[in-house]
């Protein structure tokens, strides 16, 4: 079974326009963290935002929040206001117990574009 | 702002060669971790390090490869004896346990080619 789930192969965002990429994940530890990451066409991998499974509330960094919803083992990256360099594949990553050590899983990634 | 870096950016080499790569981590950050991303497909983890040890690891990472760290700064993976297979971005992460948050901050990657 898939661990992190990213339903949405591409989207397409106006400029300007907010948009929300959608992850579920799975996992049956109580402490976790989720992750976000960008990787433009250069290849790099860029972190974004972080939820900890214990965070009452939904993270946010600049134009980039995390809808949490705990329930429903939802972590959804909100953009608002994209911009054409907002363009690029994101990854929902999870990092399951172990505390700092342990490893990151990874969706399949939602490939972005921005429209003009 | 401190940053991960990876040397090589590309690494062009014939199957069955041994291959280096190497990495600098965030130099406060304890653990250590490499991950692949074979041309289109999604991230996988491979091996993480902490306290000059192997952590956890994947079942991508046999006995062809290995980490280390031979000094205080450098990270390196080492493949053996390379596969048409292994032909993929090789990304190095950082960690810091005291960051609260425990992010992994990666490296821009070295693409390997294996011809």
């Amino acid at each position: 079974a898939q661990k992190i789930t990213q339903t949405q192969p591409g989207m397409f965002v106006q400029e300007k326009e907010a948009v929300t990429l959608d992850c579920t994940y799975d996992t049956s530890d109580q402490s976790y963290g989720l992750f976000w990451y960008k990787q433009p066409s250069s290849g790099e991998m860029i972190f974004l935002i972080y939820q900890g499974s214990y965070d009452e509330q939904n993270a946010t960094e600049g134009r980039y929040s995390l809808n949490f919803q705990k329930a429903r083992k939802s972590a959804n990256l909100v953009i608002s206001a994209s911009q054409l360099g907002d363009s690029a594949m994101y990854f929902c990553a999870m990092r399951e117990g172990k505390g700092s050590q342990g490893n990151l899983i990874f969706g399949k990634g939602t490939k972005l574009s921005v429209k003009p | 702002e401190p940053e991960v870096t990876q040397t090589p950016s590309h690494q062009v080499t014939q199957m069955g060669q041994e291959v280096i790569l190497r990495c600098v981590p965030i130099s406060n950050h304890l653990y250590f971790y490499w991950y692949r991303q074979i041309l289109g497909q999604k991230v996988e983890f491979l091996v993480s390090f902490y306290n000059n040890e192997i952590s956890e690891k994947s079942e991508i990472f046999d006995d062809q490869f290995s980490v280390e760290r031979p000094d205080g700064s450098n990270f390196t993976l080492k493949i053996r004896s390379t596969k048409l297979e292994d032909s993929a971005m090789y990304f190095c992460a950082s960690s810091d346990l005291a960051g609260g948050a425990d992010t992994q901050y990666f490296g821009p990657g070295t693409r390997l080619t294996v011809l």
